[in-house]
């Protein structure tokens, strides 16, 4: 089955910087790579996503971009806030197949410091 | 707010016991999926309903099981309690890829 590595488990960064969190996937069939974002005790919230027949989608201050040949995917957060400090989770699915369901990475961690 | 919605919030139990989860789906969504959220095994999938059928599974225990109804609403059933299925169930419901998640039932197993 898929197997879905996140890297790092914790980032912590200045206001203003910007953080990159990778993903890298096993199943050469995924095709469909969402980011979500969750707060302490909250739910997982879809933040951005990218399919497998683009490189990079950016939406204001998020940004994916992935690399089918090296099965490797990435969130970039640019001009970060404090509000941005939650866990973030990357996952791959492969809506053939598996119909959908999505395999997780461990989560990263991103603390903003003011 | 997602528009999926999960009952209850909270749920505190006995080893042993058996508990029922309900999700409803956004409106016509037909997918329903179950995550199991625990602090040493992250986020797990554990089964998936399409329009009432079983569509996939993922490592959901043989002392879970899950049903989608005609309204499209689905309950995990949770029987035999150990402590480690202590964790944040959530479901999700999708029309698509993107899949949104409800607020979870948090159970604790005592």
């Amino acid at each position: 089955g898929e197997n879905v590595e996140q890297h790092p488990s914790t980032l912590s960064v200045q206001e203003g910087d910007s953080a990159v969190i990778k993903c890298t996937y096993s199943d050469s069939a995924s095709n469909y790579f969402p980011w979500y974002k969750q707060e302490l005790g909250k739910r997982p919230q879809l933040i951005i996503d990218i399919r497998s027949n683009v490189g990079e989608k950016k939406d204001q201050r998020i940004a994916v971009t992935l690399n089918k040949t090296a099965k490797h995917f990435s969130l970039h957060i640019t001009e970060t806030q404090p509000e941005d400090s939650a866990v973030y989770f990357c996952a791959a699915s492969d809506s053939g197949v598996s119909y959908g369901k999505l395999t997780f990475g461990q989560g990263t961690i991103l603390t903003v410091h003011p | 707010d997602s528009g999926v919605t999960q009952t209850p919030k909270h749920l505190i139990t006995a080893t042993g016991q058996r508990v029922t989860l309900r999700c409803s789906p956004r409106s016509g969504d037909l997918s329903v999926y179950w995550y199991q959220q625990s602090l040493d095994q992250g986020l797990q999938f554990l089964i998936q309903y399409y329009n009432g059928e079983e569509r996939a599974k993922g490592n959901i225990l043989e002392r879970f099981s899950a049903q989608q109804f005609p309204d499209l609403h689905s309950e995990l059933n949770l029987s035999s309690l150990e402590l480690g299925d202590s964790a944040l169930y959530f479901c999700a419901s999708s029309a698509t890829n993107e899949q949104f998640f409800g607020p979870g039932t948090r159970l604790t197993v005592l």
